[in-house]
């Protein structure tokens, strides 16, 4: 089993919609959560940064932690052919795991006009 | 957010070379990474190069097929020694600033 398992997709809304981007993860030692969003050959830009269960809102990206689940969530509200591109979820534990990041497999949309 | 040049951006190599890719920054930080992502698969993290120190490796990257260098709090370096055609990858780097990892363009390795 994966530490982090997220859905790669396929993913094609249109133009406006609400979008839902998943992770599930096992290690309970993940304290910090991120969402990266990767256009085609191009760096992992990082979105969204988090370290508690809850809500974080950005414009029109939302994250949400679920710890008690180990469930997280990126939202994106009136998407736009512009976040077209691959999304993906990143964990990082504390202690002397510090600075190393564990990915989801990533999930790509596509959001047409 | 720091900003990130890599070098080469792209490269063709023949099995059994070498190549060294190079990872810029344009402010001093402590920690550096590089990591992999294979064709269709997501990012693994290769190495940590901290300025100073041995780079730490993680499991199933060794130092012999991957040497790291980080002379400096602004500049790394990892070669890809003795390449095969599995070796063909986006090699990122990254660094850490303010608990946040941002990442580089990316070198994209072909081995023929």
């Amino acid at each position: 089993q994966k530490e982090v398992e997220q859905d790669p997709g396929p993913l094609s809304v249109p133009e406006g919609a609400i979008v839902s981007l998943n992770c599930t993860y096992s290690n309970s030692a993940f304290q910090y959560f991120m969402w990266y969003r990767q256009y085609s050959r191009k760096g992992p830009e990082l979105l969204m940064y988090t370290y508690s269960s809850g809500n974080k809102e950005d414009g029109r990206f939302t994250a949400q932690v679920d710890k008690s689940s180990k469930y997280i969530s990126l939202f994106i509200r009136d998407s736009q052919p512009s976040d077209s591109a691959t999304y993906l979820c990143a964990m990082q534990a504390g202690g002397t795991s510090y600075g190393k990041l564990t990915f989801g497999q990533g999930t790509i949309l596509t959001v047409h006009p | 957010s720091a900003v990130i040049s890599q070098k080469p951006s792209r490269d063709i190599c023949q099995r059994g070379t070498s190549l060294t890719i190079q990872c810029q920054v344009d402010s001093q930080v402590t920690m550096m990474f590089w990591y992999r992502q294979q064709p269709g698969q997501s990012l693994t993290l290769i190495a940590t190069a901290n300025q100073g120190s041995e780079a730490t490796y993680e499991s199933g990257f060794v130092i012999d097929k991957f040497p790291i260098s980080r002379p400096n709090l602004t500049f790394s370096t990892l070669t890809v020694s003795n390449m095969s055609p599995e070796d063909s990858s986006i090699y990122l780097c990254s660094v850490e600033n303010y608990n946040e990892q941002f990442f580089g363009p990316g070198t994209r390795l072909t081995v023929l």
